[in-house]
């Protein structure tokens, strides 16, 4: 059965302090995973891709990482900020239809405190 | 920010109401999506469409249908809607240029409300 899953389910943090996110999947054929950030009722918004081939991808204080062969995905943030808080959603896609099916974890609730 | 619109972005209703919720994207995308989220838990796919004139049912079962007459605009209609279809419905679109890197833009999201 594919699937995504993420942990832990929420992390509290301090402003200024790195956390690492992580990712697990079981998605067969594999195509790409995206980390994807989610502010509280808002739509997601793309943090980073990664292809088969690419085992790490930078998005300014975002650095996701990524292992083929044993399924699983980091989403590291360095330096936090307080606009930080929000779910970040990691999203495993398949190559096994047209439509590219998209599998989504239940999200990593961050909260950065000052 | 990606150019896909939703309203209402906040919805309470009465049980037994039609509603539909509008999405929009200026994009040009051909394939366009709903899913429905509900706090904590992940996104469930529940209509999509190639393109005008096209839609399917995704994999989560719902009562709502949706139509695709014009490739910018794509509603979702509940005819009676009930205390179980409150959720945050998000649309999203996506460019078929056939790579592994065709990324869905996501909107705002509506809040459903169902009393």
């Amino acid at each position: 059965k594919n699937q995504v899953e993420q942990s832990p389910q929420s992390l509290i943090i301090l402003e200024g302090k790195n956390c690492t996110l992580q990712c697990n999947y079981t998605v067969s054929p594999f195509s790409n995973l995206r980390w994807y950030k989610q502010d509280t009722g808002r739509g997601p918004v793309s943090l980073t891709i990664m292809t088969f081939s690419e085992n790490t991808k930078s998005n300014g204080r975002y650095t996701a990482t990524l292992d083929a062969d044993t399924k699983q995905s980091s989403l590291h943030i360095t330096a936090s900020q307080l606009s930080d808080s929000a779910s970040y959603i990691c999203v495993v896609s398949d190559r096994g239809s047209t439509l590219g099916r998209l599998y989504f974890g239940r999200g990593t609730q961050l909260t950065v405190w000052p | 920010e990606a150019d896909i619109y939703q309203t209402p972005r906040y919805l309470v209703i009465g049980t037994g109401k039609k509603i539909t919720l509008e999405c929009s994207q200026t994009m040009g995308h051909d394939k366009m999506y709903w899913y429905q989220q509900d706090p904590g838990m992940e996104l469930h796919l529940i209509h999509y469409s190639y393109g005008v004139n096209s839609t399917e049912k995704g994999d989560l079962s719902s009562e709502s249908t949706v139509s695709r007459i014009r490739t910018e605009h794509f509603p979702l209609t509940l005819e009676s809607a009930r205390p179980s279809h409150t959720s945050q419905y998000l649309c999203a679109s996506s460019q078929d240029s056939g790579g592994a890197r065709d990324e869905q833009f996501f909107g705002p999201g509506t809040r459903l409300t169902v009393l």
